[in-house]
Parts: structure tokens; sequence; C-alpha cells
């Protein structure tokens, strides 16, 4: 498995910002995800954070709404910018781990936007 | 596309007891992962079992086992003893195997299952 941290744990933002969130792993690994969960929601891919090479995106987010970076193999940041009320979710970073087809979860990011 | 659908949004057991939550899943492809995750109020994804699809055998992992059926397209988990820390909200998940260039490879999750574990 993975030990992987998330940073900041929470955070309440004011409408128009933009909110970083970090997503550290302890060891190498080939992929990381990120993923949002609506309130009272199951989880839904963002997109892939690619190592060295623009993020790959799922259909319904834009990079220019969820810039993401992956500067190394252990380390990647998204962005939530602009916000609204309605990016108020869970923001969870995964990983999946070289030479496995399990993925693991950071403890994820609680976002409150007014 | 893969769709994983369960169909039971509230489950209740008693201590103790045993209880199986439900899972559907629909592709079209014969090599795939299938999943169980746990999510207490913590909010932190919890691994909690896994099966390959090429594999018969159900996977077992201590009171935690699961009845694949790939005929079915069918992956329930049966919670044995059940435990007052079970009580959470578990999530099926599918995960293509076919690693095609370009592709995520993405978990597709269900909508979960809210367990409550009564004393």
């Amino acid at each position: 498995s993975a030990v992987i941290s998330q940073k900041p744990s929470r955070d309440i933002c004011q409408r128009g910002t933009s909110l970083t969130i970090q997503c550290q792993v302890d060891s190498q690994v080939t992929m990381m995800f990120w993923y949002r969960q609506q309130p009272g929601q199951s989880l839904t891919l963002i997109a892939t954070a690619n190592q060295g090479s623009e993020a790959t995106y799922e259909s319904g987010f834009v990079i220019d709404k969820f810039p993401i970076s992956r500067p190394n193999l252990t380390f990647s940041t998204l962005t939530v910018s602009n916000m609204s009320p309605e990016d108020s979710s869970i923001y969870l970073c995964s990983v999946a781990i070289t030479g496995s087809y399990e993925q693991y979860f950071g403890p994820g990011t609680r976002l409150t936007v007014t | 596309a893969q769709t994983v659908t369960q169909s039971q949004p509230e489950m209740s057991v008693q201590e103790a007891e045993t209880v199986t939550l439900s899972c559907t899943y629909d592709t079209s492809e014969s090599d795939y992962y299938l999943f169980w995750y746990k999510q207490p109020p913590s909010r932190q994804m919890i691994l909690v079992i896994r099966q390959e699809a090429y594999k018969q055998q159900n996977a077992t992992e201590n009171r935690f086992s699961v009845n694949f059926q790939k005929a079915a397209k069918s992956f329930s988990l049966k919670i044995s003893d059940s435990q007052l820390g079970d009580a959470a909200m578990y999530f099926c998940a599918y995960r293509s195997a076919i690693f095609l260039r370009g592709a995520t490879n993405k978990l597709i999750f269900g909508t979960g299952t809210l367990l409550a574990v009564q004393p």
C-alpha cells in the first residue's frame, strides 16, 4: 500500500477565489488521480495527473477550472479556480502503485465555498 | 461504457450478525478488477477487498468475503460477525484491466450503500 497525505484537510473559501490542494505520497507511483465527491454522492474522477505532461481530464472537467500539476512521481496539486458554492465537495487524491492494479486514497480535502 | 449499480442505499445489521451488500456491473470487457471500498465518517476511503475477474475463487479478507458471479455480473460483499466499526458507506468499484494507450483505467464507482450496525 501507500501512505498518502493531503493538505489542507479542510477549508472554507469565498466565492471567486482559488484553492490549491496538495497530495504527497511516500513512494514513487505511476499514476495519480484526483476525484471529487459532492455531498452525499459517489466519487467522480476529475483527471489523471501525468508526470512530466499535461493532465488527462474527464468529460465535464476542464483545465482552466481544475489546473493540475505533477512535478515528480510523489507529488501533485489540484487547484479549484474561481470557486462557486457548487464546488463545495470533498476532493480526494488517489494513487496506483507501480506493478499493482490497486488504488489507494488520501484522507481527502473538505472544501466549503461561501 | 461500464457502469456499477448498488441498489441498496441503506442497510442495517445487528452487531455480530452477517450482512450482504449487493453490487452489479455492466461491461463488455472480459478482463477487469472489482473492489469494495469503505468510507467511514472520517471520509478516508479504505480498500476492503479486491477481485480479479479471471479468478474463479472468491476473495476473502478476514471477516469480509465476496460472492463473484461473472456471468451474472454480480459482486456482493459479505461481512461476517459485524462490528460497530464496520458502520460506514461502502462503495463497489470497477476498473478495466485492459491498458490502452492514453486510457486512464479509472475506477468507476457505484452510488454506495450506507451500513448501520446496531449494538
